[in-house]
């Protein structure tokens, strides 16, 4: 079974700075999916960014990008110009892409989560 | 609008008195499923549906049941609520397809007494 496992339950940083998630995943699989969530005090999920394993390219949607290292099984999020709004709950997600009988496909594995706070 | 809506949003009942929480999506999608949010564990998968009449366990399923028998709704049922049940559970749904995400309902805050 995969594990995601992310290992600071708690981060901060200072309003304009930027910030670095980690997320690392236990996996034998060559396709899979990865995904980082948001969940704001109001407790909606809400996605931030995703990230196929068979592309290179590190995605990025706007002040939101992640280093993905395959080999390594390592999939962070960099927060750069850090705002209020950004202080919330931060999930890593992985899905298989193998769909084994039907049994895993679609399912989400979640991280522990990282509190981050955004200091004015 | 496009969106998973739960209900109730909160919970309070008590030991052994049987409750089940709503799910409903108006996207289509096939697959739906049910997690529960507990600190530091993160989200943990209790049921899923690939399908009409399809449903199968997640991780920890163990007090909990489900039925899908529309597209759009998906209730989670508990039979005989216990106190180790107490937490922050989410409806969601995707399509079928991997980079397809998850969309997930507002939460259920339950507590049982």
């Amino acid at each position: 079974a995969q594990t995601v496992t992310q290992s600071q339950p708690e981060m901060s940083v200072q309003e304009a700075e930027t910030v670095t998630l980690s997320c690392t995943y236990d996996t034998s699989e060559s396709d899979y999916y990865l995904f980082w969530y948001k969940q704001p005090p109001s407790r909606q999920m809400i996605l931030v960014i995703r990230q196929e394993a068979y592309k290179q390219q590190n995605a990025t949607e706007n002040r939101f990008s992640v280093n993905f290292q395959k080999a390594a099984k390592s999939f962070s999020l960099k927060i750069s110009d850090s705002q209020l709004g950004d202080a919330a709950m931060y999930f890593c997600a992985y899905r298989s892409g193998v769909n084994a009988g039907g049994t895993s496909y679609g399912k989400l594995t979640f991280g522990q989560g990282t509190i981050l706070t955004v200091h004015p | 609008e496009a969106q998973v809506t739960q209900n109730p949003r909160y919970l309070i009942t008590v030991t052994g008195k049987k409750l089940t929480v709503t799910c409903s999506q108006n996207m289509n999608h096939e697959y739906m499923s049910w997690y529960r949010q507990d600190p530091g564990l993160g989200l943990r998968q209790i049921y899923y549906s690939m399908n009409v009449e399809v449903t199968d366990k997640g991780d920890v399923p163990e007090g909990y049941k489900v039925s899908r028998k529309e597209k759009r709704n998906f209730p989670l049922i508990l039979e005989s609520p216990s106190p180790n049940q107490t937490s922050l559970y989410f409806c969601a749904s995707s399509l079928r397809r991997g980079l397809s995400p998850l969309h997930f309902g507002n939460g259920t805050r339950l507590t049982v007494t």
